[in-house]
């Protein structure tokens, strides 16, 4: 089946707009996850949902980051007055936890780039 | 807290040479490891994993083992292609959470 895509594959956008990333999960997936990559770097943590639910938000650097999954499927990634500190890609990741299954599926990410 | 720290690379290589490279870990608890790959243009895939001490994972002639007295989780492979150029993470997963840490990445170049 199809692996977890986002969208856009590239954001170019200016200092202090703000952007909406997407991420649609492995159909059926539970667990969605969001990560940032600088470059030269690992990727870093920043949000987990478990179904609608963030379980755990504690990668988020400050209130300009907020995520969002309505219906437990698709998740956005909302940035406010972005910096451009902010650069970087940004990853999204699906599983399903407690199977066989319960390893994380990446997307190729979104790449941010903040002028 | 919780850290990976990998070689710093790049390592080159030879196609048909030997392969480790090392990655050590700092937990608390029993986490799980990773070794995830980056191909160029693409996004990270899971290589292999290991969930307890002394397991051996291994995938596509690559293998590792979770060594919890040296807390190290090296990758090796005995004779690497010029398609496994690629960048290298290793990763922990700590016991009841489902959050990856990543170290740095390792970036290998064979050439032919």
């Amino acid at each position: 089946g199809a692996g977890v895509s986002q969208t856009p594959s590239n954001k170019v956008t200016e200092k202090g707009k703000y952007v909406e990333l997407r991420c649609d999960p492995i159909s059926g997936h539970t667990a969605l996850y969001w990560y940032r990559q600088s470059l030269g770097q690992g990727p870093e943590f920043l949000i987990y949902f478990q179904g609608t639910g963030a379980a755990d938000d504690s990668g988020l650097p400050n209130d300009r980051f907020f995520a969002v999954r309505p219906e437990g499927s698709v998740s956005t990634l909302k940035i406010q007055r972005t910096e451009r500190g902010d650069s970087a890609v940004y990853l999204c990741a699906s599983s399903l936890p407690g199977t066989v299954e319960d390893t994380q599926y990446f997307g190729p990410g979104t790449r941010l780039t903040v002028l | 807290g919780n850290s990976v720290t990998q070689m710093e690379g790049p390592v080159t290589l030879s196609e048909e040479a030997f392969l480790t490279i090392n990655c050590t870990y700092t937990a608390t608890g029993y986490p799980s490891l990773f070794w995830y790959v980056q191909y160029p243009g693409e996004g990270l895939q899971l290589l292999l994993k290991a969930t307890k001490a002394d397991d051996k994972g291994s995938n596509k002639g690559f293998e590792a083992t979770y060594r919890k007295e040296t807390t190290s989780f090296h990758l090796e492979k005995g004779s690497v292609q010029v398609s496994d150029s690629a960048v290298y993470f290793c990763a922990l997963m700590n016991t009841g959470f489902q959050k990856l840490v990543f170290g740095t990445g390792t970036r290998l170049l064979v050439s032919p």
